[in-house]
């Protein structure tokens, strides 16, 4: 089974520009979670869907950031216009009823 | 103050017991965990202790969680060099967002 993936790896921007994360989570999950880790600092949670809705978005930064997933399948999350602080990790995890979340490997964003 | 705080870096030789520390601020966790994180690899769940439980054991993690001073911590027995990566602490409300810490680095040498 596969786990979760997140496309890019790695992005590299500049500042202005606009920069679109996804997130395919496992097959099933009904639960999806965005977290962010800013160079040096902790791992911080954005947002977390349950199917198609958002539950708690408590943790979005700023309107800069949306996150989208449309059918309940993969999500997305938009930075625009991207800002120099915006540069992390962004870790996407999903879970199914239980307490375990699956995390997928990041996407690196620079910007520059 | 952090909600989530450990040590930024430990290292140690191969064979010895590795303890890595946490300590946490929010009396209404109910789940504590450990998560890892290998180069390049997304956060692996190593293990988690329910606040109403002071140990559990898996293998050779020992999770030791002393709640009335919110330290939590987890020591790898027997420590290989496949051990080094970043262990990060987090805390939960029931089944909900998870709190991290900055994550403590472990070195492994031969």
């Amino acid at each position: 089974e596969a786990g979760v993936t997140q496309f890019p790896s790695h992005s590299v921007i500049e500042k202005g520009q606009t920069v679109t994360l996804r997130c395919d989570p496992i097959s099933g999950h009904d639960n999806l979670y965005w977290y962010r880790r800013v160079m040096g600092k902790e791992i911080k949670f954005l947002l977390h869907f349950v199917k198609e809705s958002k539950q708690d978005e408590s943790g979005m930064p700023n309107n800069r950031f949306l996150a989208e997933r449309t059918g309940g399948t993969y999500s997305t999350l938009k930075v625009q216009p991207a800002e120099l602080e915006d540069s992390g990790v962004y870790f996407c995890a999903s879970s199914q009823a239980g307490l375990e979340q699956f995390f997928g490997p990041g996407t690196r964003l620079t910007v520059l | 103050g952090e909600d989530v705080e450990q040590s930024l870096f430990l290292s140690v030789r191969e064979g010895d017991s590795s303890v890595i520390n946490c300590t946490y601020t929010d009396s209404s966790s109910t789940y504590l965990y450990w998560y890892k994180q290998e180069p390049g690899a997304g956060l692996q769940l190593l293990t988690y202790i329910f606040s109403n439980m002071d140990m559990k054991q898996d293998q050779r993690l020992t999770v030791l969680l002393n709640k009335k001073d919110k330290h939590l911590s987890l020591r790898i027995a027997d420590t290989q060099t496949g051990d080094s990566a970043i262990y990060f602490c987090a805390e939960s409300e029931g089944y909900s967002t998870l709190t991290f810490g900055k994550g403590t680095m472990l070195l492994v040498s031969p």
